[in-house]
């Protein structure tokens, strides 16, 4: 059974790196079959995407944040990582990771993706 | 890149009951690319379906989707108790770009 783990400090400072671990257990990140994502959600909003990254270390970040945000990982621990750059209050969140999936329509050839295992969350909050 | 609005906001309705989630995207997007997530308050989004109307493992069969183009519906047959919760839908193509809509909080009276 995959299960996915996110760990890292619960506080970070204004202006300082939010860093955090997301720990695959039930699969390896490097058979090639997934990308990995990270993912939050603010208080009282919406599920945001910040990025995913495949095994090779290829990545892709939401525009909004790509200027703050690197994803990274450690193939021999099986985890991938999260780095956000100068943090603000607007950054307090629950962050999630996840296994993204696809699938494809047989009659188009057009493929889709989602994600369908994800970790519990871990709660950061911005603050001084 | 595709704007995805859900509507309603909010949705109350008696145990029983049926709900129709609505989410439409700002261009034509295809039907594979698009997915529903339901997230329980403090708990951890759950896919529900993925390509417009598949079932994801172990989800109820009151749940289903359906639409295509621009527009997309969630449908819940016979509400549950533990059918509370926030409802997202989610769009990812080959761009890789994954967007979220809004999404619509359903509470169970």
């Amino acid at each position: 059974q995959l299960h996915l783990q996110e760990s890292g400090p619960g506080l970070v400072k204004p202006l300082e790196t939010l860093s955090l671990t997301c720990t695959v257990s039930g699969d390896s990140i490097t058979t090639g079959s997934h990308w990995w994502g990270w993912f939050r959600r603010p208080p009282g909003k919406g599920l945001e995407w910040i990025g995913n990254i495949y095994f090779t270390g290829t990545t892709r970040y939401n525009p909004s944040l790509k200027s703050r945000v690197t994803i990274s990982l450690d193939t021999s621990k099986n985890q991938f990582f999260l780095r956000l750059t100068s943090v603000t209050a607007a950054d307090t969140a629950e962050y999630y990771c996840a296994r993204r999936e696809s699938t494809n329509d047989f009659f188009s050839g057009y493929w889709g993706y989602y994600f369908d295992y994800w970790g519990p969350g871990s709660l950061v909050t911005v603050s001084s | 890149e595709v704007v995805l609005t859900q509507s309603p906001a909010t949705l109350s309705l008696s145990p029983g009951a049926g709900a129709t989630l609505s989410c439409r995207a700002s261009q034509s997007v295809r039907s594979v690319t698009l997915a529903w997530y339901q997230q329980r308050r403090g708990q951890a989004p759950r896919l529900l379906i993925y390509a417009t109307s598949s079932r994801a493992t172990g989800v109820p069969d009151r749940f289903s989707g359906s639409g295509s183009g621009t527009d997309f519906t969630l449908t819940i047959s016979g509400l549950q108790p533990e059918d509370s919760a926030m409802y997202y839908c989610q769009q990812c193509d080959t761009s890789s770009l994954v967007t979220f809509g809004g999404g619509t909080s359903v509470e169970i009276e």
